[in-house]
């Protein structure tokens, strides 16, 4: 079975750091760019960022661009979000999603669909 | 940055009634959209790519259409499943962008 799976998300102080990783089964993890996406409680979705398969390119959103850094290891199957600097408005459930792709090259990242999602993990900034 | 702006933001319709879903781009965003649905405590689920392509083992009353800036998904016969919210998303340029949600509730 297709599967992501996130941890990491806890209650974290503003300014402080936490790191989010996104576990991967049932398909060849390094041939898919993969994506996080967040969702503040009640709100609407956001795209947060995106690693290519190799891990050398990656995408941020204005946000959150200088404060969080995406990164891959394709021996352990893992994508992680290292966020520091958080704040308030950092509070969501944070999900990772796998680029949905109908061709050979789908370890690219380009602005993307998304076809696999995982259960998220909350992330709550606040003192 | 591309804004979608989704209308209505909440639709209540009956089971077996048809849904009409809009969703407009502030600037054009060729074929490059998607559809989800979103129930609550779920993630989002794929439903549309590409403005129309129905995604794996979606069943066949969703329907999307439109190219541009303008799109509509539709449910022609709503199951009771059905009911939930429902985001597009554009692919069209950096940085991604969805839509603020339209909630389909049983009337």
């Amino acid at each position: 079975e297709v599967q992501l799976l996130e941890s990491g998300g806890d209650l974290e102080q503003p300014g402080g750091s936490l790191r989010l990783s996104c576990a991967a089964s049932g398909f060849t993890f390094s041939s898919y760019a993969i994506y996080w996406v967040r969702q503040a409680p009640g709100k609407g979705l956001e795209w947060v960022s995106g690693i290519g398969g190799s891990g050398g390119t990656t995408y941020y959103a204005d946000s959150v661009k200088g404060r969080f850094t995406i990164s891959r290891d394709n021996s352990k199957n893992t994508v992680t979000l290292q966020m520091n600097s958080l704040r308030a408005d950092d509070t969501a459930v944070y999900y990772c999603a796998r680029r949905f792709c109908s061709s050979s090259s789908c370890y690219v990242v380009i602005p993307s669909a998304f076809d696999v999602w995982g259960q998220g993990t909350m992330v709550t900034v606040s003192s | 940055e591309i804004v979608l702006t989704q209308s209505p933001a909440t639709l209540s319709l009956s089971p077996g009634e048809r849904a009409t879903l809009s969703c407009r781009a502030s600037q054009s965003v060729s074929s490059y959209l998607a559809w989800y649905q979103q129930k609550p405590g779920q993630a989002p689920r794929l439903l549309i790519s590409d403005a129309s392509t129905r995604a794996t083992g979606i069943p066949a009353r969703f329907s999307g259409s439109g190219s541009g800036t303008d799109f509509t998904l539709t449910i022609s016969s709503l199951e009771p499943e059905d009911f939930a919210v429902y985001y597009c998303q554009q692919r069209s340029n950096w940085p991604l962008t969805f839509g603020g949600g339209t909630k389909v509730e049983i009337k």
